[in-house]
C-alpha cells in the first residue's frame, strides 16, 4: 500500500506568515492528491483537490502543488481562522484512499 | 441543499454487530460512490469503505474486511455500513462522505455528515 507523510506533524506561526505544510506519497500518484482542513469539533472539509485545484468557496490564500511523490499545501497569509489540523489523502486508483497522518496548525 | 445525515452509533460489547445508516438529500444520490470513513478520539482520519454509484463495486480497508459490508439503497438514498465482529480499536466517529466528482469511483470526499460514534467496550 502507498503511505503518506506529513510533515510537520505540527507547527505555531504567527498571523500573516505564510504557512507550508508537505505530504510524501512512498509511491508516485500523478496529481491524485486532496487536501482537508479539520477545525476543533468540526467535520472535515476539502480544500483542494487534484493536487492544486482550489475547491469553489475556499479563500484564495491556500493553494497546493506538487505531482507525483511530493506536494505542498501553502497558506499565504496565515488567519486566526485556519486554526485547524490539515490532512492529505490519496485518491488514485486503487485503495486504500489513505489520509496523512495530519498537522496542527496553531498561532503562536 | 447537500445534507447527509447518519444514525446507528452506540455502545456495543467487543464481537457485536452494529449498522449504520446515512440518510442523504440534496443531489442525486446514484451518480456518487459514497464512502465510510472514522476517526478514533484524537486520532487522524482513516478511510474505511466506498460503494459506487449504482452499487455494483465496493471496496475496504484491510482493518475492516471481512468484518464490514458497505450497501446504499439508491429508491431511499441512504447508505449502510454492516459491521460485524467489532473489536475495541474500531471505537471511532464514523463519518459518511460523498464523492467530489459523479460517475468515479476513486474521490476526495466533497460533503461529510456530522458523525455518529461507535463506542466498543465491554
Amino acid at each position: 500500500d502507498i503511505q503518506m507523510t506529513q510533515s510537520p506533524s505540527s507547527l505555531s506561526a504567527s498571523v500573516g506568515d505564510r504557512v507550508t505544510i508537505t505530504c510524501r506519497a512512498s509511491q508516485g500518484i500523478s496529481n491524485y492528491l486532496a487536501w482537508y482542513q479539520q477545525k476543533p469539533g468540526k467535520v472535515p472539509k476539502v480544500l483542494i483537490y487534484a493536487a492544486s485545484t482550489l475547491r469553489s468557496g475556499v479563500p484564495s490564500r491556500f493553494s497546493g502543488s506538487g505531482s507525483g511523490t511530493d506536494f505542498t499545501l501553502t497558506i499565504s497569509s496565515l488567519q486566526p481562522e485556519d486554526v485547524a489540523t490539515y490532512y492529505c489523502q490519496k485518491y488514485n486508483s486503487a485503495p486504500p484512499l489513505t489520509f496523512g497522518g495530519g498537522t496542527k496548525v496553531e498561532i503562536k | 441543499e447537500v445534507q447527509l445525515l447518519e444514525s446507528g452509533g452506540g455502545l456495543v460489547q467487543p464481537g457485536g454487530s452494529l449498522r449504520l445508516s446515512c440518510a442523504v438529500s440534496g443531489f442525486t444520490f446514484s451518480d456518487y460512490a459514497m464512502s465510510w470513513v472514522r476517526q478514533a478520539p484524537g486520532k487522524g482520519l482513516e478511510w474505511v469503505s466506498t460503494i459506487s454509484g449504482g452499487g455494483v463495486t465496493t471496496y475496504y480497508a484491510d482493518s475492516v474486511k471481512g468484518r464490514f459490508i458497505i450497501s446504499r439503497d439508491n429508491s431511499k438514498n441512504t447508505l449502510y455500513l454492516q459491521m460485524n465482529s467489532l473489536r475495541a480499536a474500531d471505537t471511532a466517529v464514523y463519518y459518511c462522505a460523498q464523492g467530489l466528482l459523479p460517475f468515479f469511483d476513486w474521490n476526495p470526499f466533497d460533503y461529510w455528515g456530522q458523525g455518529t460514534l461507535v463506542t466498543v467496550s465491554s
